[in-house]
């Protein structure tokens, strides 16, 4: 069974960085063609895919946010990280991880945490 | 970036009635050397996240009812709900992963 879960902070303040953690089970990282993304939601709004890491490390970036993103993994501990500097109000979102398979449609997600960049 | 557009933004239908949803994107998302179209549709209800249903533009994913159903190729795309249900009122979502993903706005369907 495959479940993912958000966490990190629920309030961050214009120009901080935000971090995310995704811990995940049921899979591994280490297998071909796995890999984990992140996806974002405005209140009301739609989805936004915002990064995605490979299970050998390759990664890849929205190019409108590419400059403010890193996502990493730690494989060890079934987790993957990102982070996003510069936060700003319109980056209020529900964020969400999600696991993609062989293509990069994603089956699995997690419940999502809701981030208010606010002063 | 492939942009994508839905079309309606919202529909009402009558129960037991069909649902059709369409999507476009701004450029081919059909793979020619393994002949596959790289889009998904998702379904989301209020206060959850999005549920695949569809992936390679039409292969239904496992346990969503046989009522939903995907067709097209290229960059013009749908989604029919054979006969609504209740339980089908949500917001639809199209997703190309031709290259770097990307959603449709989507399309919010309701009861008539």
């Amino acid at each position: 069974q495959i479940t993912l879960k958000e966490s990190g902070p629920t309030l961050v303040k214009p120009t901080q960085t935000l971090t995310l953690t995704c811990t995940f089970s049921g899979f591994s990282l280490r297998t071909s063609e796995v890999g984990v993304a992140w996806i974002r939601q405005p209140p009301g709004k739609a989805l936004e895919w915002l990064a995605l890491i490979y299970w050998d490390g390759d990664t890849r970036y929205s190019p409108s946010l590419k400059s403010r993103l890193t996502i990493t993994k730690d494989t060890s501990k079934n987790q993957v990280v990102l982070t996003m500097t510069n936060m700003d109000p319109v980056d209020t979102a529900t964020y969400y991880c999600a696991h993609r398979k062989s293509g990069s449609y994603f089956a699995y997600w997690g419940q999502g945490t809701l981030v208010t960049v606010s002063s | 970036d492939i942009v994508m557009t839905q079309s309606p933004d919202s529909l009402a239908v009558s129960l037991g009635e069909r649902a059709t949803i369409n999507c476009r994107s701004s450029q081919t998302v059909l793979y020619s050397s393994n002949n596959k179209n790289y889009l998904a549709w998702y379904q989301q209800k209020p206060g959850q996240p999005p549920k695949l249903l569809i992936y390679w533009a039409s292969t239904r994913e496992s346990g969503v009812p046989d009522r939903f159903s995907g067709s097209g190729s290229g960059t013009d795309f749908t989604l029919t709900i054979s006969s609504l249900q209740a339980e089908d009122v949500a917001v639809y979502y199209c997703q190309q992963y031709y290259t770097t993903p990307t959603f449709g706005p989507g399309t919010k369907v309701d009861i008539k």
